[in-house]
């Protein structure tokens, strides 16, 4: 079955440092992985997937992912963190496609703080 | 147009009450989709539509029900729910998969609220 960890609840970071939230997946056949960012009290919003190709995918907001393949691993950073980016990230997996639909399986999610 | 738009954004009801969710979308998608999220945990999904038709129910119980009248809304039509069925309730929709796209629109939700 397709999965994905985020192995840390929250990850604190200064304003203008780099950040990282982790993510691991197990796939079987190719990997579908997301970024998904969820400010409180709202929907998530897509920030960026990885299919195939480039195993450094751009997102929006200045985010950036790297499929590593050896490590199953799928990492989301960003070079210079906001206090606007403070909010809850999810990595996610397609976990089986249907006639016309898919089904997407989040990780539990990772809460940022950013602190000015 | 790349919004889902969810109504109404809070919902208290009663356990005897029947309420229903909607969601609209005008991005050309033939798939959405309902999902469930308790606080501080992912969205767990409850149903698929693809081109109007139920193609996924996640073992849902059935005092919720789907709907889709058309191409742009879904609806989900509550009844009898428990105080345990409170959650935020998120729509999303996306292109099918056979046009290649895989990344789902979501809704702001509606927090709805059992009592």
């Amino acid at each position: 079955a397709q999965s994905v960890a985020q192995p840390e609840d929250q990850v604190n970071v200064a304003e203008g440092n780099p950040l990282t939230v982790k993510c691991t997946y197990s796939v079987s056949g190719n990997p579908y992985l997301f970024w998904y960012v969820q400010y409180p009290n709202r929907g998530l919003q897509f920030l960026l997937k990885y299919i195939t190709g480039d195993n450094l995918v751009k997102g929006s907001y200045g985010f950036d992912s790297e499929f590593n393949k050896s490590q199953t691993s799928f990492h989301l950073k960003k070079p210079s963190a906001l206090v606007s980016d403070s909010a809850l990230y999810f990595c996610a997996v397609i976990g089986g496609f249907y006639t016309g639909g898919f089904k997407t399986i989040f990780g539990a999610g990772t809460r940022l703080f950013v602190k000015a | 147009d790349t919004e889902v738009t969810q109504t109404p954004k809070h919902l208290v009801m009663g356990m005897t009450n029947k309420k229903s969710l909607k969601c609209e979308q005008h991005m050309g998608h033939r798939a959405m989709y309902w999902y469930k999220q308790k606080a501080k945990k992912p969205p767990e999904l409850m149903f698929v539509y693809s081109y109007e038709k139920l193609s996924i129910n996640e073992s849902v119980p059935s005092r919720f029900s789907p709907e889709c009248p058309n191409s742009s809304l879904l609806n989900l039509h509550l009844h009898a729910l428990q105080p345990e069925d409170s959650a935020l309730y998120l729509c999303a929709s996306s292109q099918p998969q056979d046009r290649g796209t895989t990344e789902a629109f979501f809704g702001q939700g509606t927090r709805l609220t059992v009592v």
